[in-house]
């Protein structure tokens, strides 16, 4: 079946350390996008990538980094930068060109 | 600042009721998005549109482009309805600018 998978579900982390969020999408999708949901706000652009080896910095940018070395994968780093890390986080991806996007099912992380 | 407001914010319905969400956005569009999310927080995208109006199943979306708003409406609800759905403005052809949401519960 294709679709975009996210793990973990859950992660939990101190604060001060960096956290990896992984994305991987099996629809030959060439756009990815990471947002972050926060209760009572829409979804926010934190980065995004057309292609590989090329990403752009969304709205959120600040405390977050990426990469895009294949295709199929979207890594995102929450770096001990990012000042409220807490938040439910959404990987997307879309043929390049057509806006339709497709969702993972989230990661909810919790700093302490 | 959000340039896409929905309303109401929360909704509760009997089953069977007629549903509408509305969503408005401040500028032009290339398409308008609903998407739904479940409790568990998975997002699944109903509908893109740019002019007109689109059905599947109980679900139908319109959008009108003078006045640049857009409506769900969901017809003889459920339940299973329950969701929050949320209304995504594209104004360019791959980025998104998400409304907040409107948090539906349906009972029986």
């Amino acid at each position: 079946d294709g679709g975009i998978t996210q793990s973990p579900k859950y992660l939990f982390r101190k604060e001060g350390q960096n956290v990896t969020l992984s994305c991987e999408q099996n629809l030959n999708h060439d756009a990815m996008y990471w947002y972050r949901q926060d209760p009572g706000q829409g979804l926010r652009l934190i980065y995004y990538s057309q292609i590989v080896n090329d990403f752009q910095k969304g709205d959120i940018a600040e405390g977050y980094s990426v990469s895009r070395e294949k295709k199929e994968s979207f890594p995102l780093t929450v770096t001990s930068a990012q000042k409220n890390p807490t938040a439910f986080y959404l990987c997307a991806s879309s043929i390049q060109g057509r806006g339709e996007q497709y969702f993972g099912p989230g990661t909810r992380l919790t700093v302490t | 600042k959000n340039e896409v407001e929905q309303s109401p914010q929360n909704l509760t319905a009997q089953e069977g009721e007629f549903i509408t969400i509305n969503c408005s956005y401040s500028v032009g569009i290339s398409a308008l998005h609903w998407l739904q999310q479940h409790p568990g927080g998975g997002i699944v995208s109903l509908f893109m549109l740019s002019s007109g109006k689109k059905k599947h199943g109980r679900l139908i979306a319109t959008i009108n482009i003078q006045e640049k708003h857009s409506s769900l409406h969901i017809t003889a609800s459920h339940p299973r309805d329950s969701a929050v759905y949320i209304c995504a403005a594209a104004y360019n052809t791959d980025k998104l600018i998400f409304g907040t949401g409107t948090r539906l519960q349906v009972f029986p």
